[in-house]
């Protein structure tokens, strides 16, 4: 079946730059999507990509993907304090009835 | 940007009653909602999809006599969760699927709903 896999933790210093990465299985995919969740709180779109593409740029936030490997990353350039929350790949197929799958979300922590 | 507004954002009730937890998405119409539980630490599970004007698919292991959920609008999907039990605590949260003429696929989530059963 469909699954999507994330590395559990990461941190990094202040001003670095973060990679979240993020495997998936289904060769189908047609939307990949990076959710971000701060504590007791819902998810925020980030940002997503078509599986057509293989990068987009949105300030601070590029999506890479490789569709051969099923591999999509996060890169968060300067990262900051505020940035410091549960980062989800999701992915589905492109169809109204396609559930969206979700990993297991990457904790990013920010160090001084 | 698109919003999707869940009510309420928290919620405590007695075991053995029941709790309704609406989902709206403001400013868009919605094809498909969904709703998810996530319950400490742990990623979101999807609970059930439902399309409106049609009966909710539910997950493997989702009782879907328990979770009744109700799509009667395009901007409105409701979670009612019947006799509620402690185990049933847990924090809830619905998305929206943006219905739209382009091949924008885009989901919205609302902002959660903490259930706390005592």
């Amino acid at each position: 079946g469909e699954d999507v896999e994330q590395s559990l933790f990461l941190s990094v210093r202040e001003g670095d730059s973060s990679v979240i990465n993020c495997t998936y299985t289904d060769s189908s995919s047609t939307y990949l999507y990076w959710y971000k969740q701060e504590p007791g709180a819902g998810l925020q779109l980030l940002t997503y990509i078509f599986s057509n593409m293989d990068m987009k740029q949105d300030q601070r936030l590029t999506v890479l993907l490789n569709k051969k490997d099923k591999h999509l990353s996060l890169r968060i350039a300067d990262t900051q304090t505020g940035d410091s929350a549960i980062y989800f790949c999701a992915e589905t197929a492109y169809s109204s009835a396609s559930k969206i799958i979700f990993g297991s979300g990457t904790r990013l922590s920010i160090r001084p | 940007g698109a919003v999707v507004s869940q009510h309420p954002s928290w919620v405590i009730c007695k075991s053995g009653t029941s709790v309704k937890i609406e989902c709206r998405s403001l400013d868009f119409q919605a094809t498909t909602m969904f709703w998810y539980r996530q319950f400490p630490k742990q990623s979101l599970m999807l609970m059930a999809t439902s399309n409106e004007g049609s009966k909710a698919t539910y997950e493997q292991g989702v009782e879907k006599d328990k979770f009744l959920i109700n799509h009667a609008s395009l901007t409105l999907s409701t979670l009612t969760v019947t006799s509620a039990h402690p185990e049933d605590s847990s924090f809830y949260i619905c998305s929206a699927r943006v219905r739209a003429r382009s091949l924008t696929n885009t989901i919205y989530f609302g902002e959660g709903s903490w259930l706390t059963v005592v």
